[in-house]
């Protein structure tokens, strides 16, 4: 089974525009760190915010803020006021920590490419 | 500034050759891994390492093999490349058993197996 599912291949949005990328995702697991990525077309891994699975607030950095529903296992990213730099591959990710692993692996999903549109 | 430096960003080599990929990184992370993404499939785990000489197969190991002699460098080698080993792949570290820190990614190399 997906560890995590993003549904939404491609997504568009007018700048300016606030857009909301889907990510759910499958644990058992009490202790856990969601994430998401940001890939422009250059390749590299940008790391945009942290949600922990104790938070009890949603997290949120500038522009970017995490939705957090424990209970629906979602963990949606919110950019608000869309820009054209935001055009970008976007990964959700989960990394476990109660699995008598001191691993703490990500677990990736397949992204969503996002394009803004002036 | 934190940094994970993977040696090439793109490679062509032939059929059956053998291919080193190096990582390095500066944090002195235990944790270093390697990734293979592939268009609509995400990113897909080759092999990790939690400690120098340690290593742990991932999902797709299969083709590939590492090595980490040194804590600060991670080697994913292709026995005998294949066509199907044309992909993108991605290095990275981290900590371990730190729920409040990201994983560090290397800028990729681009590999075409011809």
């Amino acid at each position: 089974a997906q560890k995590i599912t993003q549904t939404q291949p491609g997504m568009f949005v007018q700048e300016k525009e606030a857009v909301t990328l889907d990510c759910t995702y499958d644990t058992s697991d009490p202790s856990y760190g969601l994430f998401w990525y940001k890939q422009p077309s250059s390749g590299e891994m940008i790391f945009l915010i942290y949600q922990g699975s104790y938070d009890q607030q949603n997290a949120t950095e500038g522009r970017y803020s995490l939705n957090f529903q424990k209970a629906r296992k979602s963990a949606n990213l919110v950019i608000s006021a869309s820009q054209l730099g935001d055009s970008a591959m976007y990964f959700c990710a989960m990394r476990e920590f109660d699995r008598g692993s001191t691993l703490g692996r990500l677990y990736f999903g397949r992204g969503t490419q996002l394009t803004v549109w002036p | 500034d934190v940094k994970v430096t993977q040696s090439s960003r793109y490679l062509v080599k032939r059929t059956g050759e053998k291919v080193f990929l190096e990582c390095v990184q500066d944090m002195d992370h235990e944790n270093m891994f390697w990734y293979r993404q592939d268009p609509g499939l995400g990113l897909r785990l080759i092999y990790f390492s939690y400690d120098v000489k340690m290593k742990e197969k991932g999902d797709i190991p299969e083709g590939y093999s590492v090595s980490r002699e040194k804590k600060e460098r991670f080697s994913l080698i292709l026995e005998s490349a294949s066509t199907n080993q044309t992909s993108m792949y991605l290095c990275a570290s981290s900590v371990p058993r730190d729920p409040n820190t990201e994983a560090f990614f290397g800028q990729g190399t681009r590999l075409t197996v011809v």
